[in-house]
């Protein structure tokens, strides 16, 4: 375990179906990232949260909608995906933003069908 | 120009030889440097961060050329358990990391 845990690890939704991810940290982390990996592409930055403020949204569709209620939690919103959207979708933390690396939780492997 | 450019391999390298790649980065206010190891469906794990002085862990060297405004990553004595994706990131100073696509790496037996 890295210290960065995210449920569930595998999810297959239909287009229709509204679902959430979350992810969930006890490092003392004050910056928390969503992150989307396909295949043959580098780390897409989703959604950027400092001391639980949003600070970034890199012009992602409003059917992904993220969700901090406090400095250890993060949730993922997801309604009315599309079969693009499968991926794999990785939270990450860090003490503070950029100068320090990232840990990573696990992922969750999206199918969207 | 790509932020974070890699040569997305495969290197196919002999168990025990030495193997080494090149990244190279376009800001150049990158202040901070790293490598990630990233195995076959599984998360991306910081393997080390890059210093200006160049820095050594084990059989993993990596050095910083501001100049030219690249990183590199050198393995010795490779083993059969460095076969993954390493990842080059770089970042400004308290701004977002960004990451390369990844060289993928093979050690053959």
């Amino acid at each position: 375990e890295t210290g960065v845990t995210q449920t569930p690890r595998h999810l297959v939704m239909g287009m229709t179906n509204k679902k959430s991810l979350k992810c969930e940290q006890h490092l003392g982390h004050n910056a928390m990232y969503w992150y989307k990996q396909s295949a043959k592409k580098p780390l897409e930055l989703m959604f950027v949260y400092n001391f639980k403020e949003q600070t970034e949204n890199n012009s992602v569709p409003s059917r992904f909608s993220p969700e901090c209620p406090n400095s250890s939690h993060l949730f993922l919103h997801l309604h009315t995906l599309q079969p693009e959207d499968s991926a794999l979708y990785l939270c990450a933390s860090s003490l503070d933003r950029g100068y320090y690396g990232y840990t990573f939780g696990s992922g969750t492997r999206l199918t969207v069908v | 120009r790509k932020e974070v450019e890699q040569d997305p391999g495969p290197f196919n390298v002999p168990e025990g030889a030495t193997v080494a790649f090149n990244c190279t980065y376009s800001n150049s206010a990158s202040q901070s440097f790293f490598w990630y190891r990233q195995d076959c469906r599984k998360e991306p794990k910081l393997l080390m961060s890059v210093y200006s002085s160049g820095n050594e862990d084990g059989r993993f060297t990596a050095q910083l050329n501001r100049a030219s405004q690249y990183i590199s990553l050198l393995i010795r004595d490779s083993k059969l358990s460095d076969s993954a994706t390493y990842l080059c990131v770089v970042s400004p100073l308290n701004e977002k990391l960004t990451f390369g696509t990844g060289t993928r790496l093979t050690i053959i037996p």
